[in-house]
C-alpha cells in the first residue's frame, strides 16, 4: 500500500523559533497534500491542501505567513511553522493523494508532535 | 455549530458487549461518508465507507441516513483491541471532514 513519512516524529521547540515538519510520499507521487492539526481531544481540522508546483489554499482562520506550505515535488512537502507559540503545540498530520483520486482516497503520515516551550 | 458532531464518550465496556456510534453532519452537501479509526497517538485510518443501504463489514455495521444526516456505526462482540477513538467523516468539496471522535474502552 501507499506509504507516507514524516519527520520529525516529534519535536520540541523554544517559544519564537521556526520548526520544519517534512511529509514524503515513498511509493507514489503525490500531487496533492494535505495538512492537519489535531488539538488533544479534538477533531483533525485541515489547514492547507498543496497541489505540487503550486501555492497552498489554506482553510479560513489559519494565516498563511505563519505556517508556511512548500510542495516543490511529486513527493516532498513542507509545513514551517515561524516563530512558534505555546498555542502552536498539537500534532500535526499531513496525508498525501495522486490526481485523480477521490478525497477519501489520501494517505496519512503518522504525524508529528510539536511541543513549543 | 460543528459540520459533524459526535458524543465523545468514552464509552467503557466490557469485552463481548454490542456498542452503537452515532455521528450527525450538519451540510447536505456531503457527499461521502466514512469511519475512521485513531489509536492514541497515531494517524487515523480508515475503517469502513458508509452507504444508505447500509454496510457491513465482519463485527462492523455503518448505517447513513439521508434524509437526517445520521450516520452510525455499530460494534458487535467487543475486543481489546478495538479499544480507539473512532472518527465519522465526511467529505465536501474534495475535502474530508472530521467529526471530533468517539473514545471507545474495551475492558477484559
Amino acid at each position: 500500500g501507499a506509504v507516507v513519512s514524516q519527520h520529525p516524529s516529534w519535536v520540541i521547540c523554544k517559544s519564537g523559533t521556526s520548526v520544519k515538519i517534512e511529509c514524503r510520499s515513498l511509493d507514489f507521487q503525490a500531487t496533492t497534500m494535505f495538512w492537519y492539526r489535531q488539538f488533544p481531544k479534538q477533531s483533525l481540522m485541515l489547514m492547507a491542501t498543496s497541489n505540487e508546483g503550486s501555492k497552498a489554499t489554506y482553510e479560513q482562520g489559519v494565516e498563511k505567513d505563519k505556517f508556511l506550505i512548500n510542495h516543490a515535488s511529486l513527493t516532498l512537502s513542507t509545513l514551517t511553522v515561524t516563530s512558534a507559540h505555546p498555542e502552536d503545540s498539537s500534532f500535526y498530520i499531513c496525508s498525501a493523494k495522486t490526481w485523480g483520486l477521490r478525497a477519501y482516497e489520501q494517505y496519512f503520515g503518522p504525524g508529528t508532535r510539536l511541543t513549543v516551550t | 455549530r460543528k459540520e459533524v458532531e459526535q458524543d465523545p464518550g468514552p464509552f467503557n465496556v466490557p469485552e463481548g458487549a454490542t456498542v452503537a456510534f452515532n455521528c450527525t453532519y450538519s451540510n447536505s452537501a456531503s457527499q461521502s461518508f466514512f469511519w475512521y479509526r485513531q489509536d492514541c497517538r497515531k494517524e487515523p485510518k480508515l475503517l469502513m465507507s458508509v452507504y444508505s443501504s447500509g454496510n457491513e463489514d465482519g463485527r462492523f455495521t455503518a448505517q447513513l441516513n439521508r434524509a437526517s444526516q445520521y450516520i452510525s456505526l455499530l460494534i458487535r462482540d467487543s475486543k481489546l483491541s478495538d479499544s480507539a477513538t473512532y472518527l465519522c467523516v465526511v467529505t465536501i468539496g474534495g475535502k474530508l471532514i472530521f467529526g471530533q471522535g468517539t473514545e471507545l474502552s474495551v475492558k477484559p
